[in-house]
C-alpha cells in the first residue's frame, strides 16, 4: 500500500484565498484524521470521520476550515478565506476499525498564507 | 478534559547513550491508548511504540522502551543506544474514547 496520500505537498497562497487540501487514506482503513501543526500549539485535531461521516469536528478553529470525505477513498479539507495565521502543516491520518488503533500519518501539506 | 503534557522542549543525548523523555497526562477515562510517535525534519510523523492501559507490562521495540506507570498517568520513553537518526522530534500521544490528544513535542538532539 502507497500509505497516506496528501496533496499539495506545499501550498503558497495569498490572503483571502480559497485552499483545498486533500488526502487519500489507507485502503480498508475506516478512520481519516486532520491534524494542523504550528510551533505555537503543537499539533492538533482538527476532525476525524468514521465511515465517511465526521464524528468530531471541534478542533476546527472557526467556520472558515471545513471538511469533507465523499467517499472513502477521499477526504478535503477546505479553507475560505484563508489568512496568514493558518500557516502551518497540515496532516491527514488514517487508522483501522477500532478508533483506538494505530494512525498513520501522510507527509503533511505544509501551507503559507501570505 | 484529557491533557496530554511533555515538560521537556528539547534534550541532547551523546550517541550511544540512553535518553529518557518524559511524558504526563490526565484522564478519567480507565480504558486508553498511549503512542510516541517520532517526526523527523521530513515532517512524516513515524509511530514509535504503543501502550495499551489496561496492559501492566512496558511495551519496548527494540531499543526503545517505555515506563507506564498508570497510577502516576506517567508515559515516559526511553531510548537506548542513541542514534544520529533518533535526531526528531518526539510527540507522546493519548487515544481515549473519541478523544485524540497530543503533546507538544520534544525535540531530541544527538550528539556526536
Amino acid at each position: 500500500d502507497a500509505g497516506v496520500i496528501q496533496s499539495p505537498r506545499h501550498e503558497v497562497t495569498e490572503m483571502g484565498q480559497e485552499v483545498t487540501l486533500r488526502c487519500k487514506p489507507i485502503s480498508g482503513h475506516d478512520y481519516l484524521f486532520w491534524y494542523r501543526q504550528t510551533m505555537m500549539r503543537g499539533l492538533e485535531l482538527l476532525i476525524y470521520f468514521n465511515n465517511n461521516v465526521p464524528i468530531d469536528d471541534s478542533g476546527m478553529p472557526e467556520d472558515r476550515f471545513s471538511a469533507k470525505m465523499p467517499n472513502a477513498s477521499f477526504s478535503t479539507l477546505k479553507i475560505q478565506p484563508s489568512e496568514p495565521r493558518d500557516s502551518a502543516v497540515y496532516f491527514c491520518a488514517s487508522s483501522l476499525t477500532v478508533p483506538q488503533e494505530t494512525q498513520y500519518f501522510g507527509p503533511g501539506t505544509r501551507l503559507l498564507v501570505l | 478534559a484529557q491533557t496530554v503534557t511533555q515538560s521537556q522542549p528539547e534534550m541532547s543525548v551523546q550517541e550511544a547513550e540512553t535518553v529518557t523523555l518524559s511524558c504526563t497526562y490526565d484522564t478519567s477515562e480507565s480504558d486508553y491508548y498511549l503512542f510516541w510517535y517520532k517526526q523527523p525534519p521530513s515532517r512524516q510523523m513515524i509511530l514509535v511504540i504503543r501502550q495499551e492501559a489496561y496492559k501492566q507490562q512496558n511495551a519496548t521495540e527494540n531499543r526503545f522502551s517505555v515506563n507506564f506507570q498508570k497510577a502516576a498517568k506517567s508515559f515516559s520513553l526511553k531510548i537506548s543506544d542513541s542514534q544520529l537518526g533518533d535526531a526528531a522530534m518526539y510527540f507522546c500521544a493519548y487515544e481515549g474514547t473519541y478523544k485524540y490528544i497530543f503533546g507538544t513535542g520534544t525535540r531530541l538532539k544527538v550528539l556526536a
